[in-house]
């Protein structure tokens, strides 16, 4: 069965520490993965798409096939990062992505 | 930046009764969705749909689901008779392409 899992409910870090959002995801073929944010009070963004290989706003992820995982990394973290981090793939010819539950991230000064 | 717009921003509904969600997408996205989150749970997807007609749904989409773009700018979700368990915050999405959603802010729906 397809799934997605983000471990962690809750990730709580001081700010300038790094951080690294887990997700692993159990889906047949290649699936394209993306990372969403929901910033309090603000709707869901995209944040990051795995094919583009970029970074955004000081973040970025890598697909590794071999471990089935794409976590979400930012080497010096931000007041301004805490948020709901979901990440949700896209596979099996479906154009639908995949919620994980999502991971509340809380960067203290 | 264009938005998706959604409204109520809020609604109260007793149970039983219909209740409609209202989005307007982005007005050139070809791909519009609706997607819910129960407090504390997972963003879940609705459905999914375009040129006119429903192209996915999710379980969840059952019969008292439905979804209409009756004038080509708004899209609704209507619940025939809302149970307790529909309480949740309605996200709507739009898309060009089958990528990269834009969200509208989300409707919470409280069934009393």
């Amino acid at each position: 069965a397809q799934r997605v899992t983000q471990p962690e409910k809750l990730l709580s870090v001081f700010k300038g520490a790094p951080v690294e959002l887990k997700c692993n995801y159990s889906y047949s073929g290649s699936p394209e993965l993306f990372w969403y944010v929901q910033y309090s009070r603000q709707r869901l963004q995209l944040l990051l798409r795995h094919i583009s290989r970029e970074s955004i706003k000081g973040f970025t992820a890598d697909l590794n096939k071999g471990e089935t995982s794409f976590h979400l990394k930012k080497p010096f973290a931000q007041e301004e990062d805490s948020a709901m981090y979901y990440c949700a793939p896209i596979s099996g010819g479906s154009y639908i992505p995949t919620f994980g539950r999502g991971t509340s991230l809380i960067v203290h000064p | 930046e264009p938005e998706v717009t959604q409204t109520p921003s809020h609604q109260v509904t007793q149970m039983g009764q219909e209740v409609i969600l209202r989005c307007v997408p982005i007005s050139n996205h070809l791909y519009f969705y609706w997607y819910r989150q129960i407090l504390g749970q997972k963003v879940e997807f609705l459905v999914s749909f375009y040129n006119n007609e429903i192209s996915e749904k999710s379980e969840i989409f059952d019969d008292q689901f439905s979804v209409e773009r009756p004038d080509g700018s708004n899209f609704t979700l209507k619940i025939r008779s809302t149970k307790l368990e529909d309480s949740a915050m309605y996200f709507c999405a739009s898309s060009v392409t089958a990528y990269g959603y834009t969200f509208g802010s989300g409707t919470r729906l409280t069934v009393v």
